[in-house]
C-alpha cells in the first residue's frame, strides 16, 4: 500500500492564481481530512469527509473548496491565492472515527504565494 | 471549546536523559487525547492514545504518557532518549461529536538530542 499520497510537494503561486492539491489514499479509507500548519503552529483542520459524496467544514475553511467523488480522491481547491495560504498542507486519512481508528497522514505539500 | 497548551517550544536532552514533554488539555467533555511525532519534511504519525481505561498509555518506540484527570494533563515521556527521537511532538485533544472526532493540536514541541 502506498498510505495516502500527495502531489505536488512544493508550490509556488502567484496571488490570485487557482491550484488544486491532490490526495489519494490507497486504503478504503472512509474519512478524510485537509489540515494546514503554520510555521510555529499546530494543524489545523480545513475541510473533512466522511464518506464519497459528504464534506464538511473545519476549523478555517474559508479561501478554500473540497470534493469526495470518490473513496480514495480528496483534492482540495484554492481559487484566488492569497499571501495568508503559504502553508504547508497535509491530508490524511482514517478507517472511522478518530478515538477508535489511527489517522494516517501524507507527506504534506509546501505551498508558498507570492 | 477544547484545547491543548504545550509548554516549551523546544526541549534539549542528553542521550540517555529521560524525555518529558508536557501536554495540557482544556475540555467540556471526557477528552480523548494523543501525542503525534513528525520527523523532518514529512507527515505526523500517531504515537498513542487515550480513549477509556488504563490511565497510563504506552506507545510506539518507548513512549508513554499519563492521563491525570485532576490536574488535565497528558505529558508524554521515555526513560531514555535516542538520537533518532530528535522530531517535533505533537498533543491533541478530541471531543466526541455526532458529526465525528475533530482533534485540536497543541502547537507543537521540537525535541533536539545531544550526543
Amino acid at each position: 500500500n502506498a498510505g495516502v499520497t500527495q502531489t505536488p510537494k512544493f508550490r509556488i503561486l502567484k496571488i490570485g492564481q487557482s491550484m488544486t492539491l491532490q490526495c489519494a489514499q490507497d486504503m478504503n479509507h472512509n474519512y478524510m481530512y485537509w489540515y494546514r500548519q503554520d510555521p510555529g503552529m499546530g494543524l489545523k483542520l480545513i475541510y473533512y469527509s466522511v464518506g464519497a459524496g459528504i464534506t464538511d467544514k473545519g476549523e478555517v475553511p474559508n479561501g478554500y473548496n473540497v470534493s469526495r467523488s470518490t473513496t480514495e480522491d480528496f483534492p482540495l481547491r484554492l481559487e484566488l491565492a492569497a499571501p495568508s495560504q503559504t502553508s504547508v498542507y497535509f491530508c490524511a486519512s482514517s478507517q472511522g472515527q478518530i478515538r477508535r481508528n489511527e489517522q494516517f497522514f501524507g507527506p504534506g505539500t509546501r505551498l508558498t504565494v507570492l | 471549546a477544547q484545547s491543548v497548551t504545550q509548554l516549551g517550544s523546544h526541549v534539549s536532552v542528553s542521550e540517555g536523559a529521560l524525555v518529558l514533554l508536557r501536554c495540557n488539555y482544556s475540555s467540556s467533555v471526557p477528552p480523548y487525547l494523543f501525542w503525534y511525532v513528525q520527523y523532518p519534511n514529512q507527515g505526523l504519525q500517531l504515537l498513542l492514545k487515550y480513549t477509556t481505561g488504563a490511565t497510563l498509555v504506552k506507545g510506539i518506540n518507548g513512549f508513554e504518557a499519563e492521563f491525570k484527570k485532576s490536574e488535565t494533563s497528558f505529558h508524554l515521556t521515555k526513560p531514555s532518549a535516542h538520537m533518532s527521537d530528535a522530531a517535533e511532538y505533537f498533543c491533541a485533544v478530541s471531543e466526541e461529536k455526532s458529526s465525528g472526532d475533530k482533534l485540536t493540536f497543541g502547537t507543537g514541541t521540537r525535541l533536539a538530542v545531544r550526543p
